[in-house]
């Protein structure tokens, strides 16, 4: 089944605990992204890649940290997390081929205390 | 810079009447345009999108939306909704492939 998924599921941690959220994708898409979805705020994008070894900054990139060593995995790093970070993630894959449809994985809701 | 807005917030509606969330969007240049939906505690979903060619878009579960340029607007519709389409829905814009969110549109629909 193609699918994107992300673990853990749910997170509890406190302040200044580095943490790390995976994301893996089976579809071979090239161009995967991170968004935090906060209440009255909709979803912003974190972190993208367009390709292994390629990442840029989204809209909210502060205190946040990726990687793209494979094609199918682009994990979210937390060095030192904050209260303000706590939210709901999402994962999401594309194509690249001017598809532009992105497909989502379940969420990770992540509490810092 | 692209932006988009969706102007209500909630929409409470009761089963079986119409709905329409709106959306609307600015950009310069050519968009393409997408609905998602989020039902409780599940990630999004791909309801329907616009690349080119006709304005009316259909997508699943019944709904449809049009794209108008000259109102720059992507409204969505649904002639008669069900319990079952209660959730969140999302407005998106994309040039290349960012795609940049609405603040979203939560349906409830009661019995």
């Amino acid at each position: 089944e193609a699918q994107v998924t992300q673990n853990p599921r749910y997170l509890i941690t406190v302040t200044g605990k580095k943490l790390t959220v995976t994301c893996s994708q089976n579809m071979n898409h090239e161009y995967m992204s991170w968004y935090r979805q906060d209440p009255g705020l909709g979803l912003r994008q974190i972190y993208y890649s367009m390709n292994v070894e390629v990442t840029d900054k989204g809209d909210v990139p502060e205190g946040y940290k990726v990687s793209r060593k494979e094609k199918r995995n682009f994990p979210l790093i937390l060095e030192s997390p904050s209260p303000n970070q706590t939210s709901l993630y999402f994962c999401a894959s594309t194509p690249g081929d001017r598809n532009y449809e992105q497909y989502f994985g379940p969420g990770t809701r992540l509490t810092v205390t | 810079a692209q932006s988009v807005t969706q102007l209500d917030s909630q929409v409470p509606v009761f089963e079986e009447a119409p709905v329409e969330l709106r959306c609307n969007y600015s950009s310069s240049v050519s968009v393409y345009l997408f609905w998602y939906v989020q039902y409780p505690n599940q990630g999004l979903q791909l309801l329907l999108k616009y690349l080119s060619g006709s304005t009316l878009v259909k997508g699943i579960n019944g709904f449809e939306a049009e794209f108008n340029k000259s109102q720059t607007s992507f409204h969505l519709r649904k002639p008669s909704v069900h319990i079952s389409d209660t959730a969140e829905y999302f407005c998106a814009v994309s040039v290349t492939d960012k795609l940049i969110f609405g603040t979203g549109t939560r349906l409830q629909v009661f019995p």
